[in-house]
């Protein structure tokens, strides 16, 4: 079964606007976590932002944060003010604490940003 | 720079033939991680190592493909008798879980194209 479900293969967003790609996940142990990497078309993996499956808040690091559902085991990314360099390919990964501790990461999300 | 190298950054090989990608991490990182990647896909997990232990391998990997850290240090994977299936960017990624997330942090690839 897909651990990581991101169900947008493509995704387009105006310059400066705001954009929410979609990541569910599953698994039954209660500790995990959730990280965002961006892959431009250069290849490198950039990490964007972590949600530790304790952590009350949701997190936040400068124009990304992550809006994190725990009953509905979802961790949408948010880019807010979307720039031009944000065109790249964005995946979602889970690390399980109790199965092992490999990274699970999703298909992917390809997104551009349209001037 | 101390980020994670990896070399070859390309391969060009024809099918049977052996090859061997070597990974060296973040030097005060103790886990590794080979993943390979598909064209338009995300990441496929295929081993990590917790110093020299090889503490997880993917059941997607065959009897093919064989990985080593022998000093906790740098890593090697290697793929006997190629075919053309295991053409991929095979990427290499290293972590620290002291402190910190435990985000991977990613080489640039090695390419592997098989004829």
């Amino acid at each position: 079964a897909q651990k990581i479900t991101q169900t947008q293969p493509g995704m387009f967003v105006q310059e400066k606007e705001a954009v929410t790609l979609d990541c569910t996940y599953d698994t039954s142990d209660p500790s995990y976590g959730l990280f965002w990497y961006k892959q431009p078309s250069s290849g490198e993996m950039i990490f964007l932002i972590y949600q530790g499956s304790y952590d009350q808040q949701n997190a936040t690091e400068g124009r990304y944060s992550l809006n994190f559902q725990k009953a509905r085991k979802s961790a949408n990314l948010v880019i807010s003010a979307s720039q031009l360099g944000d065109s790249a390919m964005y995946f979602c990964a889970m690390r399980e604490s109790n199965y092992g501790q490999n990274f699970v990461f999703g298909p992917g999300t390809r997104l551009s940003v349209l001037p | 720079d101390t980020g994670v190298s990896q070399n070859p950054r390309h391969k060009i090989t024809k099918r049977g033939q052996n090859v061997t990608f070597r990974c060296d991490p973040i030097s005060e990182h103790n886990r590794l991680y080979w993943y390979r990647q598909t064209l338009g896909q995300g990441p496929e997990f295929l081993t990590y190592f917790q110093n020299e232990a090889q503490l997880e391998k993917s059941r997607l990997l065959s009897d093919r493909f064989s990985a080593e850290r022998p000093k906790g240090s740098f890593s090697t994977l290697e793929i006997q008798r190629t075919e053309q299936g295991d053409s991929a960017m095979y990427l290499c990624a290293s972590s620290s879980m002291t402190g910190g997330t435990g985000e991977l942090f990613f080489g640039e690839g090695s390419r592997l194209t098989v004829l």
